[in-house]
């Protein structure tokens, strides 16, 4: 199976502030790479696709990255409705599998 | 308007089964795969299930296999999980999901059921 391995866990960032989480890919995933936020008891949300593709209606300081086997999802001035949960996912083969999130505060 | 309302869940003794069902609606639900995924409380997500748009390919997560059943019926627009000799480590909120290509993940996602497993 495919390791997806999430970093930070958790971060606290100013308002403004740059914001970025990485998922390290344990074997080669091309671009199937998928970021998801998650708001307190709601369903996860899809932000990025395809490693780098900005879902419709999602805002333009979202944006996603790849550095061969790293992934980044980055926010490029937080914002206080960005305070979520963030997961990424492999779906380049089955079992999919999802990193362990990452929960993003304002300081 | 996509819409998937998944439904079946609740409190269930350990050992004992239970079906999920997630009706679509707002696309053509033939042409998507389909998938559950799970969220424990406080937890993270972990993929469970998925079956391709004509039932053809079907794939579970190993602490599922041999215990639950995904299924559909796209007469009926539904998608179902069943599930045999729960465990109390099945305890989660259950989504649906559906997905066209895999390089684009998981799309639209249902609002969850909850399924707890305990005595």
């Amino acid at each position: 199976d495919i390791q997806m391995t999430q970093s930070p866990s958790s971060l606290s960032a100013s308002l403004g502030d740059r914001v970025t989480i990485t998922c390290r890919a344990s074997q080669d995933i091309g671009n199937y790479l998928t970021w998801f936020q998650q708001k307190p008891g709601k369903s996860p949300r899809r932000m990025i696709y395809g490693a780098t593709n900005l879902e419709d209606g999602v805002p333009s300081r979202f944006s996603g990255s790849r550095s061969g086997s790293d992934y980044s999802l980055t926010i490029s001035s937080l914002e206080s409705e960005d305070v979520a949960d963030y997961h990424c996912l492999q779906s380049i083969q089955y079992p999919l599998t999802f990193g362990s999130g990452t929960k993003l505060e304002i300081k | 308007e996509v819409q998937l309302v998944e439904s079946g869940g609740g409190l269930v003794q350990p050992g004992r089964s239970l079906k999920l069902s997630c009706v679509a609606s707002g696309f053509t639900f033939s042409n998507y795969g389909m998938n559950w995924i799970r969220q424990a409380p406080g937890k993270g997500l972990e993929w469970v299930a998925y079956i391709s748009s004509g039932s053809s390919y079907i794939y579970y997560a190993e602490t599922v296999k041999g215990r639950f059943t995904i299924s559909r019926d796209n007469a009926k627009n539904t998608l179902y999980l069943q599930m045999t000799s729960l465990r109390s480590e099945d305890t989660a909120l259950y989504y649906c999901a559906r997905s066209l290509r895999r390089v684009e993940g998981l799309d639209y996602w249902g609002q969850g059921v909850m399924v707890t497993v305990s005595s």
